[in-house]
């Protein structure tokens, strides 16, 4: 069973929707839990991170960070055709009992994401 | 916009050829990694190095060798390529994170790499 679980799509919305990603994991070391984007042919660039649970905003992007179900979801308000690209959640799990350094990050397989005006 | 580069950004090559994919950012960082992305799939760690000589195999087994004799260079050679090493190899680094910050991974355009 992977580590990380990311439901591949693909996901094809209007112009301005609502969009939801999820990832589900089963490591609870994980503390850090962050989101990239990515658009074809290029690499993963950076959205969004969150330590431990809880929400973030930025824009119109909002992530959310269940520890108690492992689940973790980014959420896409007002979606726009530029938002079209691979999303990727990863995570992190510190390496040393106080939580001070942190290991490599897992990823999930990305979420391919289609707005069409 | 991160700072790091990879060459080439297509390759195709036949089987028993000696590659190297190079990777260099300009932004100082000490940690270098590089990943193997295949289509709908998740990125696997296949090396990383946290500094100058070091270097360390990833979560994924890969034929691939890596260096690290400067800090802005990370080259991945493999010294005999063969179909299954078709993919996408992708380069990232990262900076020095204090206690209370995430290691954010900067990437590069990646390289397709197509072995016949």
């Amino acid at each position: 069973q992977k580590e990380v679980e990311q439901d591949p799509g693909p996901l094809s919305v209007p112009e301005g929707a609502i969009v939801s990603l999820n990832c589900t994991y089963s490591n609870s070391a994980f503390q850090y839990f962050m989101w990239y984007r990515q658009y074809s042919r290029k690499g993963p660039e950076l959205l969004m991170y969150t330590y431990s649970s809880g929400n973030k905003e930025d824009g119109r992007f909002t992530a959310q960070v269940d520890k108690s179900s492992k689940y973790i979801s980014l959420f896409i308000r007002d979606s726009q055709p530029s938002d079209s690209a691979t999303y990727l959640c990863a995570m992190s799990a510190p390496t040393n009992a106080g939580g001070t350094s942190y290991g490599k990050l897992t990823f999930g397989q990305g979420t391919i994401l289609t707005v069409h005006p | 916009e991160a700072d790091i580069y990879q060459t080439p950004r297509y390759l195709v090559i036949g089987t028993g050829k000696k590659i190297t994919l190079e990777c260099s950012q300009t932004m100082g960082h000490d940690k270098m990694y590089w990943y193997q992305q295949d289509p709908g799939m998740e990125l696997h760690l296949i090396h990383y190095s946290y500094g100058v000589n070091s270097t360390e195999k990833g979560d994924l087994s890969s034929e691939s060798t890596v260096s690290r004799i400067r800090t802005e260079h990370f080259p991945l050679t493999l010294e005999s390529a063969r179909p299954s090493h078709t993919s996408q190899y992708l380069c990232a680094s990262s900076p020095y994170a204090p206690l209370d910050r995430v290691r954010e991974q900067y990437f590069g355009p990646g390289t397709r790499l197509t072995v016949t």
